[in-house]
């Protein structure tokens, strides 16, 4: 099994600034990760796929960037309806698709 | 607009089993794969199983692997889960998610339903 290590676990920072979130797998992924946010209560949304292509709809704000095993989500400026829980997903090795344990973004 | 509606949880005991459905609008059902995905309370996301758009393609993780039935209705738009010998690390809200694609191995999860809560305990 592909295992998915986030850092750090709780990111405590303030709107406006930048954000980077970190996924790093224990095996090459090549470039198949992606990385979902969520809200409490809310089911997840898909915000990159690919390493880093943003999905419908979700702002520019919003990068990835990486292959292989090291991954970084950006969050260029911060705005309050970011602060969520972001997770990373790989899907390199079907059926073994695995998430990250989260980043939890909260404001500072 | 896309609408996935999780049914079927609710409190079982250890040993019982219990059959999850998902009912899909607002696309073509039977253009793509689907999932479950289960989320313990307070926890992270775990991808439980999939299948793909004509059922010809299916695969579990090994938590459920032997007790876990995925299967699709496409004349009904919908998507089951069979959950038989459930046991208490079950318990979980189960999402149902669309892939981005017809093939399963994809496992690009581009919308979700809001779950359905399975709760495993005597």
């Amino acid at each position: 099994e592909i295992v998915l290590t986030q850092s750090p676990a709780t990111l405590s920072l303030s709107p406006g600034e930048r954000a980077t979130l970190s996924c790093r797998a224990s095996q090459s992924v090549s470039s198949y990760l992606a990385w979902y946010q969520q809200k409490p209560g809310q089911a997840p949304r898909l915000l990159i796929y690919d390493a880093s292509n943003r999905a419908t709809g979700i702002p520019a704000r919003f990068s990835g960037s990486g292959s292989g095993t090291d991954f970084t989500l950006t969050i260029s400026s911060l705005e309050p309806e970011d602060f969520a829980v972001y997770y990373c997903q790989q899907r390199s090795n079907w059926p073994g698709i695995t998430f990250g344990q989260g980043t939890r973004l909260e404001i500072k | 607009e896309v609408q996935l509606v999780e049914s079927g949880g609710g409190l079982v005991q250890p040993g019982r089993s219990l059959r999850l459905s998902c009912a899909a609008s607002g696309f073509t059902f039977d253009d793509y794969a689907m999932h479950w995905v289960r989320q313990a309370p307070g926890k992270g996301l775990e991808w439980v199983s999939g299948i793909s758009w004509n059922s010809g393609s299916i695969g579990y993780a090994d938590s459920v692997k032997g007790r876990f039935t995925i299967s699709r209705d496409n004349a009904k738009n919908s998507l089951y889960l069979q959950m038989n010998s459930l046991r208490a690390e079950d318990t979980a809200l189960y999402y149902c998610a669309k892939d981005v694609l017809p093939l399963v191995a994809a496992a690009l999860f581009d919308y979700w339903g809001q779950g359905t809560l399975v709760t495993v305990s005597s």
